[in-house]
């Protein structure tokens, strides 16, 4: 079946630098990726929806120049946490649409652990 | 969007039969019902979906209502490690418009299987 890897699946840093989070579509090309964060006892929450070649688009209150989001290829997508703070410490996870059929369904990474110390 | 509603908590026995409910009274015709699970510290994985018909597949059953407004989730055999929170999704268009698509996730059903 369809299969996302992201890398790294965790990962510490320290208060004001900076994380890239990796996200490939194995054995499908994804025009769109999309991007989500998960706190502790909540649900996902869509971050930022990219797509391969053009700006990403940004939901409601997610600070794009914080989240930087690249989709450079068509099974690449990258998001990098700028000038990462304590509260910035989530899970984050993307997804992928293994074709362009309305019914198709989207496939997720296994997640990356982020804690800024 | 089409909201869903879960109940926030379910148990059931190994070996038996989990029914997760689920219920979208505001749902319209040409959207879909998307059913995955979240297990402790992984991404979501992707379970089943369906329009208007019952679907199954070697994970589950999906029992939609002939009015569309509500949907069961059925895993036949429930096992420990279907252990998770279920999560209910109808599908909206995501702004590209090219075919793929966001889901956003409610707050899910926690299903507790015991031994």
């Amino acid at each position: 079946g369809a299969v996302v890897s992201q890398h790294p699946s965790r990962v510490i840093c320290k208060s004001g630098t900076s994380v890239k989070i990796e996200c490939r579509s194995l054995d499908f090309q994804a025009t769109t990726m999309f991007w989500y964060r998960q706190f502790p006892k909540q649900s996902l929450m869509l971050m930022a929806t990219s797509n391969e070649g053009s700006k990403a688009t940004y939901e409601q209150g997610v600070e794009k120049d914080k989240f930087l989001i690249n989709h450079a290829s068509l099974t690449l997508s990258t998001l990098t946490v700028t000038s990462a703070h304590p509260e910035d410490s989530s899970f984050y996870i993307c997804s992928a649409g293994t074709g362009s059929s309305y019914n198709s369904p989207l496939h997720f990474g296994n997640g990356t652990r982020l804690t800024v110390t | 969007d089409a909201k869903t509603t879960q109940p926030p908590s379910m148990d059931c026995a190994e070996g038996r039969a989990a029914n997760l409910p689920c219920n979208h009274s505001t749902i319209s015709g040409n959207e879909y019902v998307y059913w995955y699970r979240q297990i402790h510290s992984q991404g979501p994985q992707y379970i089943i979906h369906g329009l208007k018909n019952n679907e199954t597949n070697e994970m589950a059953s999906l029992i939609i209502t002939e009015d569309r407004k509500s949907s069961t989730l059925i895993l036949p055999h429930a096992t420990l490690r279907d252990t998770a929170v279920y999560y209910c999704i109808v599908r909206v268009e995501a702004y590209s418009g090219a075919g793929s698509y966001q889901l956003t996730f409610g707050k899910g059903t926690k299903l507790s299987v015991i031994p």
